[in-house]
């Protein structure tokens, strides 16, 4: 079954750093998503991409953060200046049509 | 805006329970309705899901139904394992608002403990 690969499992980054957390959606998929969950808390939308542009982002997704997708395969996400509370898990999904998901399994960031 | 109540946690029961867990929505439109499974150290796995009124999602005995009149989707389980201890999210995506993205907007998440 086709997966959502998310790299790296973990990072550890120091405040004010960059991060790119990379995602490779499934390859015929159309729509891609970043979602964050802060440690016990619910899922939280960040930013929906398609046909090359954002289509979507939330009030969290701030000028701090950008999405990009360089080749053709890769979806990645950048934090400009990481801050302690960007601490959490981040998911990429992607979709052949809105509505349906297939997600990685999250990179686990931890700002200190 | 679009949102997702679920009840609150943890729910605790011994093997061979009946499960409930409950969710409510609240939307403008007609949304699709979505659980999802997150088991300890692990990403989101769609259970089952309900695109329309009336219809039921199943999926390794779990069941839900969509009830337009309640704004409900709740999910049952006739028996619990022991490994169905997991976090369980109910969520909503409306294919016909915010420009059809399909974002997902997620309740805050039930945690189920099953005891042998």
């Amino acid at each position: 079954e086709p997966e959502v690969t998310q790299t790296p499992s973990h990072q550890v980054t120091q405040m004010g750093q960059e991060v790119i957390l990379r995602c490779v959606p499934i390859s015929n998929h159309l729509y891609f998503y970043w979602y964050r969950q802060i440690l016990g808390q619910k899922v939280e939308f960040l930013v929906s991409f398609y046909n090359n542009e954002i289509s979507e982002k939330s009030e969290i997704f701030d000028d701090q953060f950008s999405v990009e997708r360089p080749d053709g395969s890769n979806f990645t996400l950048k934090i400009r200046s990481t801050k302690l509370e960007d601490s959490a898990m981040y998911f990429c999904a992607s979709n052949q049509l809105p509505g349906g998901y297939t997600f990685g399994s999250g990179t686990r960031l931890t700002v200190v | 805006g679009d949102s997702v109540t679920q009840m609150e946690g943890p729910v605790t029961l011994s093997e061979e329970a009946f499960l409930t867990i409950n969710c409510t929505y609240t939307a403008t439109g007609y949304p699709s309705l979505f659980w999802y499974v997150q088991y300890p150290g692990e990403g989101l796995q769609l259970l089952l899901k309900a695109t329309k009124a009336d219809d039921k999602g199943s999926n390794k005995g779990f069941e839900a139904t969509y009830r337009k009149e309640t704004t409900s989707f709740h999910l049952e389980k006739g028996s619990v394992q022991v490994s169905d201890s997991a976090v369980y999210f109910c969520a909503l995506s409306d294919l016909r608002g915010s420009g059809n993205t399909g974002k997902l907007i997620f309740g805050q998440g039930t945690t189920l403990q099953v005891k042998p």
